[in-house]
């Protein structure tokens, strides 16, 4: 069965400085998908990035760029010039491409970003 | 814009009536929806895949009786929480997956209050 890990709970940092978000993973199929959701206080879930596990390229998205270390079954989220408005509950999400668009997400790390 | 409707964002009621949430595909037609459950500081838990046209497909562990899904047309999902109690009390969010894309659009969630 499909697992994802976020081991970070909790993080902070501080205003224009960046973080790296962490998510491993486990599957047994050569195709899927990854994705790191973002929900802030309002709890509606945002897509802020999507890689595919064929492209050896990371996904970048403007502040947001993905390490995705295949072999590793890593996926980790790097934030640069970290904004108050990034203050959210992350999750990272797998969805297996035989799962029918199923995803299987992480337990979320709660990432506050300080003045 | 918003991809997906859900309504309402908050509902209070008593123990034992039913209460209905509905979910809205605005941009494209849905095959598939998904219902999720979310607990404070938790992640989403997958309830059930509603499948257009025929019955729901229910994780396991949730009662089919009490979380009743219709997905009678390709834009509109329904969840309806039956004989609701305290312990029902939660925030849903639906979701819609886009084949064409492989992503999924998350509604806005609804807040459930049984007193």
């Amino acid at each position: 069965a499909q697992t994802v890990t976020q081991s970070q709970p909790e993080m902070s940092v501080q205003e224009a400085e960046t973080v790296t978000l962490s998510c491993t993973y486990d599957t047994s199929e050569s195709n899927y998908y990854l994705f790191w959701y973002k929900q802030p206080p309002s709890r509606q879930m945002i897509l802020v990035i999507r890689q595919e596990a064929y492209k050896q390229q990371n996904a970048t998205e403007n502040r947001f760029s993905v390490n995705f270390q295949k072999a590793a079954k890593s996926f980790s989220l790097k934030i640069s010039d970290s904004q108050l408005g990034d203050t959210a509950m992350y999750f990272c999400a797998l969805q297996e491409e035989t799962s029918g668009s199923r995803l299987t997400f992480g337990e979320g790390t709660q990432l506050t970003v300080n003045p | 814009g918003a991809v997906v409707s859900q309504h309402p964002s908050w509902v209070i009621c008593k123990s034992g009536t039913s209460v209905k949430i509905e979910c809205r595909s605005l941009d494209f037609q849905a095959t598939t929806m998904f219902w999720y459950r979310q607990f404070p500081k938790q992640s989403l838990m997958l309830m059930a895949t509603s499948n257009e046209g025929s019955k729901a497909t229910y994780e396991q562990g949730v009662e089919k009786d009490k979380f009743l899904i219709n997905h009678a047309s390709l834009t509109l999902s329904t969840l309806t929480v039956t004989s609701a109690h305290p312990e029902d009390s939660s925030f849903y969010i639906c979701s819609v997956g886009s084949k064409a894309k492989n992503i999924q659009y998350f509604g806005a969630g609804t807040r459930l209050s049984v007193l």
